[in-house]
């Protein structure tokens, strides 16, 4: 089993839908949580971090269940610019706080 | 404004070839790291090191080897490329503290014939 699963994807939507991302981490030491997006032949870039209550970034929701193990992205009011591969990233003490990422659920927005 | 630099960007190379990919980093960061990403797929961890003189093999086999002589630095190279190392090669770096994450280079994307 991977440490860190995503919903496979990919997600087509149209231009102001609402769109929600899973994943799961199966180690309970996880300490810290992060979402990363990676457009079409770039470099992944650093989305949000996801803390304990919750946190929010304009249009986009982070939230976190330890006791689930279980990270969630909301995206509301979908645009265009949206379309790309979002990566759920754990951290934890045990690995070195080296990141472990997930295989990424590819999102469309069409017009 | 990148604080992570990879060169070359792209790098089309013959077969047999060797090539040394860089990395630099001016944000003095203790570790960093290697992956290898094929089109539409997922990371792959290749190398990485958690300070100088330090070096490790990452989950993904890879006849590629590293160097940590400077901590600024991280080149990787392939002694002999081969068609199968056709693929983009990502570095990262980042502070060894748990609520910090990755920043990664533009990457550079290698091609061997």
């Amino acid at each position: 089993r991977k440490e860190v699963e995503q919903d496979p994807g990919p997600f087509n939507v149209p231009e102001g839908a609402t769109v929600a991302f899973n994943c799961t981490y199966s180690n309970s030491a996880s300490q810290s949580f992060f979402w990363y997006r990676q457009d079409c032949r770039k470099e992944p870039k650093l989305l949000m971090s996801v803390y304990s209550s919750g946190n929010e970034d304009g249009r986009f929701t982070a939230q976190l269940n330890r006791a689930s193990q279980y990270i969630s992205l909301l995206i509301r009011d979908s645009k265009l610019s949206d379309s790309a591969t979002y990566l759920c990233v754990v951290k934890d003490v045990i690995n070195n706080n080296d990141m472990r990422f997930g295989a990424g659920t590819r999102l469309t927005v069409k017009p | 404004e990148a604080d992570i630099y990879q060169t070359p960007r792209y790098l089309v190379i013959g077969t047999g070839k060797k090539i040394t990919l860089e990395c630099s980093q001016t944000m003095g960061h203790d570790k960093m790291y290697w992956y290898q990403q094929d089109p539409g797929m997922e990371l792959h961890l290749i190398h990485y090191s958690y300070g100088v003189n330090s070096t490790e093999k990452g989950d993904l086999s890879s006849e590629s080897t590293v160097s940590r002589i400077r901590t600024e630095h991280f080149p990787l190279t392939l002694e002999s490329a081969r068609p199968s190392h056709t693929s983009q090669y990502l570095c990262a770096s980042s502070r060894d503290t748990a609520n910090y994450g990755y920043t990664f280079g533009s990457g550079t994307r290698l091609t061997v014939v």
